[in-house]
């Protein structure tokens, strides 16, 4: 059975930095490509960031870029979400989820979600 | 950006009814298109991908099809599980992209 558990979550000020993890079972890590979307309250579906099973293509939506980085751990079948200079509207829920493919597809499994607060 | 928009925002329903969600690409996905429903509380679930195939353990009530850029999702009989907000979402084009939602209310 394939789980993705989501950790690292929490409040934190503006400026601050997050580590999230995410942890995946059940299927072999390398073979498919993870992504990172997210979801304000109350709001719609953002997907973040997404990385390939070999970690060869790493993409990032706009909103994002240059302050997160997505990587990913083979030997410990975890997938992470580096998040600096957080702002007040990265506050989510922020979900791991699997793609279909190695590199791309759409979203198969998805974990529980952590949530992000940003807030002073 | 792929922008994908849903109709309507919300749709009221009876239980055993037909529910009928609209999705539009503002330019060609292919058929690189999902569908995925969303409970309170709860993380989303893969019910269509390609546009129309059922994803492992979705009911047959539910399906997917798509003319162009124009996608739809049709529930056949609305059970009580069903009323959630619904999500299409693209993947033929970086950054992917959901629809705002529909969500599918007790008429």
């Amino acid at each position: 059975e394939v789980q993705l558990l989501e950790s690292g979550g929490g409040l934190l000020q503006p400026g601050g930095s997050l580590r999230l993890s995410c942890t995946a079972s059940g299927y072999t890590f390398t073979t498919y490509a993870m992504s990172w979307v997210r979801q304000a309250p109350g709001k719609g579906l953002e997907c973040v960031s997404s990385i390939s099973g070999n970690s060869a293509s790493v993409t990032y939506a706009d909103s994002v870029k240059g302050r997160f980085t997505v990587s990913r751990d083979s030997s410990k079948n975890t997938l992470y979400l580096q998040m600096n200079s957080l702002r007040a509207e990265d506050t989510a829920v922020y979900y791991c989820a699997r793609r279909s493919g190695t590199y791309g597809g759409d979203f198969d499994y998805w974990g529980q979600g952590t949530l992000v607060t940003v807030s002073s | 950006e792929v922008v994908m928009t849903q109709s309507p925002t919300t749709l009221s329903v009876s239980p055993g009814e037909r529910a009928t969600l609209s999705c539009r690409a503002s330019q060609s996905v292919t058929n690189n298109l999902a569908w995925y429903q969303q409970k309170p509380g709860q993380a989303p679930r893969l019910l269509i991908y390609g546009a129309s195939n059922r994803a492992t353990g979705i009911p047959a009530r539910f399906s997917g099809s798509a003319s162009g850029t124009e996608f739809t999702l049709t529930i056949s009989s609305l059970q009580s599980e069903d009323f959630a907000v619904f999500y299409c979402q693209q993947y033929n084009n970086w950054p992917l992209t959901f629809g705002g939602g529909t969500r599918v209310e007790v008429k």
